[in-house]
């Protein structure tokens, strides 16, 4: 596509449920990026991909959180048993080789937990 | 990863050149600078890279003194809608394991 795609743009869950948020890159974009954002502040580095492989999940804050990449393109972010502070608008973001600071961004899903 | 220090926010009027200084003291020899502007309800969108001396397109300049340990980002002739989040970044951009850092950014405010 033109650009990166994230679905869906705006997700609300009740306290406790599964979500799924999903992250279409550029084609033919080798590194994927998940970040977090809350209001106020910058993006918040969660993980990032090269190919289907996570290169460095060191931003995942706890075991609620999974993502996975399976053919090196589309991404999907896990949050299982969601907490009010889960709340936030998460980015996803690619570039066309890794560790590249050249990255596209998506226009994000705004996930509110209530 | 080095650290970058930038102004929390900035004021200035329409016409005006804005200047950007961020400090990045730890900086690494392979590291490149780069910004990011982001918009109300937007992803950042990349602006400018460089890694010394002067870089310049078509939106802004990057100047970057010999030492590196700062950078300054110049937008001529601001207009209102030059109102937004301004990130700068440090990071090696040809390692494969080198990940994308932001900070808190600066954000700018253009008035009529």
């Amino acid at each position: 596509g033109a650009g990166v795609s994230q679905t869906p743009s705006n997700k609300v869950t009740e306290k406790g449920k599964y979500v799924e948020l999903r992250c279409d890159p550029i084609s033919g974009h080798t590194a994927l990026y998940w970040y977090r954002q809350s209001l106020g502040q910058g993006p918040e580095f969660l993980i990032y991909f090269q190919g289907t492989g996570a290169a460095d999940d060191s931003g995942l804050p706890n075991d609620r959180f999974f993502a996975v990449r399976p053919e090196g393109s589309v991404s999907t972010l896990k949050i299982q048993r969601t907490e009010r502070g889960d709340s936030a608008v998460y980015l996803c973001a690619s570039s066309s080789q890794g560790g590249s600071t050249e990255a596209f961004f998506g226009q994000g899903t705004r996930l509110t937990v209530v | 990863l080095a650290k970058t220090t930038q102004p929390i926010s900035m004021d200035s009027y329409e016409g005006q050149e804005v200047n950007i200084t961020c400090s990045h003291n730890n900086i690494a020899t392979n590291d490149y600078i780069t910004w990011y502007q982001q918009f109300p309800s937007q992803g950042p969108r990349f602006i400018i890279q460089g890694y010394k001396t002067k870089v310049t397109n078509e939106v802004a300049s990057l100047f970057i003194p010999a030492d590196r340990k700062s950078s300054t980002l110049s937008l001529p002739r601001v207009s209102l809608s030059d109102t937004a989040v301004y990130y700068c970044l440090v990071g090696d951009n040809r390692s494969s394991a080198s990940k994308i850092i932001f900070g808190s950014g600066t954000r700018l405010s253009i008035r009529p």
